[in-house]
């Protein structure tokens, strides 16, 4: 079983719509969690860290489930510029290094 | 805002041919990594720096790829030779500390091997 998992996509939505990520991780000693954006041919960037008891910054909003063993993404207000792939990366404690999931490809529409 | 940089963008190569990727770290970040990334899938650990030794290169090609960080600051991954199954973008990055740290990329060099 891969360490991070998602499902690739594409999810096409519309201008304005809400969408929803998940990403699941395998080992249950995984302590830090990040979401990053990559753009076409680009390099991944930071997009946010995924806190405990979750966190928003702006139109975005992450979330950990420990006991499901899954992380969420959720993006509301979908804005054009908003059509990238999106990372899903795991640290697992005791680990030297973070594992990083396929992605997932999003294409807001107008 | 600080940035890793990398050289160069892009390379154009022949099999069987040497090529070398460079790499400066944010300043202050003890961590480097190196990654490859093919299209459509996410980015795979070649190396792992923390200062100038390596701490995990479980899945560097050794016959093949080599990389260093002589003075724990700046880093250079090379192929030797190179294969057509290397084409890839080869991505650095850089931490503050192993793990807890999010990574910090450079634009990549995007190699295409012929």
């Amino acid at each position: 079983r891969k360490e991070v998992e998602q499902d690739p996509g594409p999810f096409n939505v519309p201008e304005g719509a809400t969408v929803a990520f998940n990403c699941t991780y395998s080992n249950s000693a995984s302590q830090s969690f990040f979401w990053y954006r990559q753009d076409c041919r680009k390099e991944p960037k930071l997009l946010m860290s995924v806190y405990s008891s979750g966190n928003e910054d702006g139109r975005f909003t992450a979330q950990l489930n420990r006991a499901s063993q899954y992380i969420s993404l959720l993006i509301r207000d979908s804005k054009l510029s908003d059509s990238a792939t999106y990372l899903c990366v795991v640290n697992r404690y005791g680990a030297n290094n973070l594992f990083f999931g396929t992605g997932t490809r999003l294409t807001v529409i107008p | 805002e600080a940035e890793v940089a990398q050289s160069p963008r892009y390379k154009i190569t022949e099999k069987s041919q040497a090529v070398a990727f460079w790499c400066d770290p944010i300043s202050g970040h003890a961590t480097l990594y190196w990654y490859r990334q093919i299209l459509g899938q996410g980015p795979e650990l070649l190396v792992q720096f923390q200062d100038e030794s390596v701490v995990d290169d479980s899945q560097l090609p050794k016959d093949r790829f080599s990389a260093e960080r002589l003075k724990g600051v700046d880093s250079t991954l090379k192929i030797q030779p190179a294969e057509l199954g290397d084409s890839a973008m080869y991505l650095c990055a850089s931490s503050l500390d192993r793990g807890n740290s999010p990574l910090h990329f450079g634009n990549g060099t995007r190699l295409t091997v012929t």
